[in-house]
């Protein structure tokens, strides 16, 4: 049972706008920097959005993070079949462990 | 370029031990803190240690502490996890981590523990 709460599965059509969320407390997500990972099958973890909403250089800007209190969303506009794939959100917690969601399967139908 | 390059998985039978690096280059190694993160076969991702920048800080998960240690050796720019007592469950990728923002992270190395 992972602490960061996230819908088990997403789907969306071709050029769609998806949106994943994760649900998390005060002493993670409301006081830390949320981050998103994409993860394709037999490959590590790629880092989508970090510090909230900033994208690393190479992703492009259909995929966007936002936060608002204790939650955040991962917003993937224009969807393509090539962004099938799970989706994770992580942040620190009081503690300096980190956390992660427990992932989300997108479908593109 | 950030590089992390994992190594030391592999098969291994339970209550066996294993030691597992991580190479870091493309970046002042000695200046970021860095975590071990795993993943078991269709699950998702697990935290399991932390370690600071000049070790003064290492925290561990549940899961692995009193069997897991973490240490690090900044002027080889390398990061290590000795698993100990290893149970079947443990059976994952295990990927370095790079924090600071952005994070990196290596492309994982498999352990796997059966007899």
């Amino acid at each position: 049972q992972s602490v960061l709460t996230q819908p088990p599965s997403a789907s969306g059509t071709p050029g769609q706008t998806v949106t994943i969320s994760c649900s998390g407390s005060t002493s993670n997500i409301g006081s830390n920097y949320v981050y998103w990972y994409q993860q394709l099958p037999g490959t590590a973890p790629k880092l989508l959005i970090y510090r909230n909403n900033q994208r690393p250089s190479g992703v492009p800007d259909r995929f966007s993070g936002s936060k608002s209190g204790t939650s955040a969303s991962l917003a993937i506009s224009g969807l393509r079949s090539e962004d099938e794939a799970d989706y994770y959100c992580a942040t620190w917690d009081n503690s300096l462990s980190v956390l992660f969601g427990g992932g989300t399967q997108l479908t593109v139908l | 370029e950030v590089q992390l390059v994992e190594s030391g998985g592999g098969l291994v039978q339970p209550g066996g031990s294993l030691r597992l690096s991580c190479a870091a280059s493309g970046f002042t190694f000695s200046s970021y803190e860095m975590n071990w993160v795993r993943q078991a076969p269709g699950k998702g991702l697990e935290w399991l240690s932390y370690i600071s920048s000049i070790v003064t800080d290492i925290y561990y998960a549940g899961s692995v502490k009193g069997r897991f240690t973490t240490s690090r050796d900044n002027a080889k720019n390398s990061l290590y996890l000795q698993m100990n007592s290893l149970r079947v469950e443990d059976t994952a990728v295990y990927y370095c981590m790079r924090g600071g923002d952005p994070p990196y992270w290596g492309q994982g190395t498999l352990v796997t523990v059966s007899s």
